[in-house]
């Protein structure tokens, strides 16, 4: 079993409506979770992070954390086609971040 | 301007050939990381540090050592690289306290 797992998409949504981007992990004391943005040919860069169980929201993203189900999830309310990208989740453990192998969103005009 | 820069951009390597990636930050970070990310994938932690003079092994350590004299700069070098190495390689750091990374722009590496 891989240490972080996402579903492997493709994604696909209709201009406006909400993207919902799905993350398990296997290390029970992993305390830091976050999502990075990754455009075609460029590196990643950081759009949401959260430590505590519930959610947290930025403008049209929300994260939600359930460490009790290991599961960590992105939500992109009024999703735009500037939002077609990968998107990484992230988890890190003593001190190391492990990355999932991202999802691809495509979001249609 | 603040943040992180990877030299070179892109190159290209004989097979056998020795090679250093270099990696520097002015945000004074104490954690530095070098991922690899191979085409489709997600990014594979190579090696890391936390602090200046320490360093660790990530998932995929073998063929490559780091050197972390100074906060700033992070190295990685091939000792002698073979085609499987063929890869975009993303220098990051952090703030150990929180643990967000910020990424360098990447050297896209191909050993043929």
């Amino acid at each position: 079993q891989k240490e972080v797992e996402q579903n492997s998409g493709p994604l696909s949504v209709p201009e406006g409506a909400i993207a919902s981007l799905n993350c398990t992990y296997s290390d029970r004391v992993s305390q830091s979770f976050f999502w990075y943005r990754q455009y075609s040919g460029k590196s990643p860069e950081l759009i949401m992070s959260i430590y505590s169980n519930g959610d947290k929201e930025d403008g049209r993203f929300t994260a939600q954390l359930n460490k009790a189900s290991q599961y960590v999830s992105l939500l992109i309310r009024d999703s735009q086609p500037s939002d077609s990208a990968t998107y990484l989740c992230a988890v890190k453990v003593a001190g190391k971040s492990t990355f999932g192998d991202g999802t691809t969103l495509t979001v249609k005009p | 301007i603040a943040g992180i820069t990877q030299a070179p951009t892109s190159q290209i390597l004989a097979a056998g050939r020795r090679m250093t990636l270099r990696c520097t930050q002015d945000m004074r970070h104490n954690a530095m990381y070098w991922y690899r990310q191979d085409l489709g994938l997600g990014l594979r932690l190579i090696h890391y540090s936390n602090t200046a003079g320490t360093t660790g092994k990530g998932e995929v350590p073998d063929g490559y050592s780091v050197s972390r004299a100074n906060t700033d700069d992070f190295p990685l070098t091939l000792a002698s690289a073979v085609p499987s190495q063929t890869s975009v390689y993303f220098c990051a750091s952090s703030d150990s306290s929180r643990g967000e990374a910020f990424f360098g722009q990447g050297t896209r590496l191909t050993v043929v």
